[in-house]
């Protein structure tokens, strides 16, 4: 157990819809990163935050959101849902920005 | 930005076979690089760090030496298992900047 909690474990949604999922980090760790995984893309940085304020962005579409609160948990909001959005979602943290990153399971985001 | 390259795969090793796969990483200063594993189905875990240059990282009969001079990380195992078989992703962090992940390479250990 990583003390990365991810929910939901599992998401089915429609095309066009609008999804929240959220990550609660390990006991102390300020920072927290998103992930996604598909099949054909590997591992792509989404964003990365730090003590409630964004310090890294990545591949991010402008129809995904996310922020983090000041209980240092986060929240990546992804809308107008596509089939291509189909993918594991990651969120890891740690507890500065150079030091390693523990991950959460996951959530498993079908769009159909 | 950081950046890390490491092998494509998937590569395929029989049983108690020599792993090596490559990473080279491209950062600023002084980074702590790092190899985590994702095994079928699950997230991923790290399985090795290294923080400053010669330093070897080992773990579970893994190893990588932090070469500054190469700005390498190369993961090895003197003789995988089957139960070694995983995605494997080399990574680099500096400073306050993200964990950047290289694309993962895919092991596959057949009896």
């Amino acid at each position: 157990d990583s003390g990365v909690t991810q929910t939901p474990k599992h998401l089915i949604t429609a095309t066009g819809q609008r999804v929240t999922l959220r990550c609660s980090p390990r006991s102390g760790d300020l920072s927290v990163y998103w992930y996604q995984q598909s099949l054909d893309q590997g591992l792509q940085f989404l964003i990365q935050y730090y003590n409630g304020e964004e310090r890294a962005k990545g591949n991010i579409l402008e129809r995904f959101s996310a922020q983090q609160f000041p209980d240092l948990h986060s929240e990546l909001n992804l809308s107008s849902l596509e089939l291509g959005d189909s993918a594991l979602y990651f969120c890891a943290s740690s507890f500065q920005g150079a030091s390693e990153a523990f991950f959460g399971q996951g959530t498993r985001l079908t769009v159909v | 930005g950081d950046s890390v390259t490491q092998m494509e795969g998937p590569v395929t090793l029989s049983e108690e076979a020599f792993l090596t796969i490559n990473c080279t990483y491209t950062a600023t200063g002084y980074p702590s690089l790092f190899w985590y594993v994702q095994y079928p189905g699950e997230g991923l875990q790290l399985l090795l760090k290294a923080t400053k240059a010669d330093d070897k990282g080992s773990n579970k009969g893994f190893e990588a030496t932090y070469r500054k001079e190469t700005t390498s990380f190369h993961l090895e195992k003197g003789s995988v298992q089957v139960s070694d078989s995983a995605v494997y992703f080399c990574a680099v962090s500096g400073g306050y900047q993200k964990v950047t992940f290289g694309t993962g390479t895919k092991l596959q250990v057949i009896p």
